[in-house]
C-alpha cells in the first residue's frame, strides 16, 4: 500500500484553478516532487523542492505544503493540462522512495 | 543533455528472470551524486518505484520486491541494469529508468526513459 495518498480524480473548468493534494507522514520531513503523465508517455517532472519548476514548465504550475500535505496547483488550467499527476517523496525512513496513487485531472 | 533508453525482452515466462538495461547517453553513470532508478507501471495503474543504484554502486530497493531485485552498474558501457527474479503475471508492466537526484536540492526524477513494456506470460 502507498504511503502517499492522492484523490483518484478531479475536474476543472477551462481557465480555472485546481489543487491536487498528496498526503503522507513523510511529507512533514521531505518535499514532494510532482510528475505529469499523459497517455502513452513517460512522466515528466513539473515541480520539485519547495516550489520549483524545471525549465519549460509553465508558471501556472505551483506547489505548496502544510503539515503532512503537499499540493500541486494549476492556476488557469489549459486543455493540455489534462493528464495523470503523481506525487513522489521519500518514505518515513528517508532511505527509499514512494509514489502516490495518482490523480487524473480532467479539464472541462 | 542526458538521455535514457531502456532495452530488454518484451516477453518473459513466469518464474523466469526479467532483465532490463538502461543506456545513458549525453552523460556518465559514474557522475558524482547521480542515482539511477527503475520505476514500473502496470497497465492502467499507478507508478511504483522499484529501487535505485548510485554512481558508486550502492543500492536501495522497494521492500515489496527486495528479495527478487538486483541492480547493477556497467561503467564501461555507461549502462545500468535491473534483474527481477521469479516473475509472475503481476510483474507485467511498463518499466521506466530514470535519473534520480536523490539527496540533492531536486530530490526527484528529472530525466526519464521512454519506457519498455514487459509482459509475463507462458
Amino acid at each position: 500500500s502507498s504511503e502517499l495518498t492522492q484523490d483518484p480524480a478531479v475536474s476543472v473548468a477551462l481557465g480555472q484553478t485546481v489543487r491536487i493534494t498528496c498526503q503522507g507522514d513523510s511529507l512533514r520531513m521531505y518535499y514532494a516532487t510532482w510528475y505529469q503523465q499523459k497517455p502513452g508517455q513517460a512522466p515528466i517532472l513539473v515541480i520539485y523542492g519547495k516550489n520549483n519548476r524545471p525549465s519549460g514548465i509553465p508558471d501556472r504550475f505551483s506547489a505548496s505544503d502544510s503539515g503532512n500535505t503537499a499540493s500541486l496547483v494549476i492556476t488557469g488550467a489549459q486543455a493540455e493540462d489534462e493528464a495523470d499527476y503523481y506525487c513522489n517523496s521519500r518514505d518515513k525512513s528517508g532511505e527509499q522512495r514512494v509514489f502516490g496513487g495518482g490523480t487524473k485531472v480532467t479539464v472541462l | 543533455q542526458v538521455q535514457l533508453q531502456e532495452s530488454g525482452p518484451g516477453l518473459v515466462k513466469p518464474s523466469e528472470i526479467l532483465s532490463l538495461t538502461c543506456n545513458v547517453s549525453g552523460g556518465s553513470v559514474s557522475s558524482e551524486r547521480n542515482y539511477w532508478s527503475w520505476i514500473r507501471q502496470p497497465p492502467g495503474k499507478a507508478l511504483e518505484w522499484i529501487g535505485y543504484i548510485s554512481n558508486t554502486g550502492s543500492t536501495s530497493y522497494n521492500p515489496s520486491h527486495k528479495s527478487r531485485v538486483t541492480m547493477s552498474l556497467d561503467t564501461s558501457k555507461n549502462q545500468f541494469s535491473l534483474k527481477l527474479s521469479t516473475v509472475t503475471v503481476a510483474d507485467t508492466a511498463m518499466y521506466f529508468c530514470a535519473r534520480d537526484r536523490f539527496g540533492d536540492y531536486l530530490d526527484g526524477f528529472d530525466i526519464w526513459g521512454q519506457g519498455t513494456m514487459v509482459t509475463v506470460s507462458s
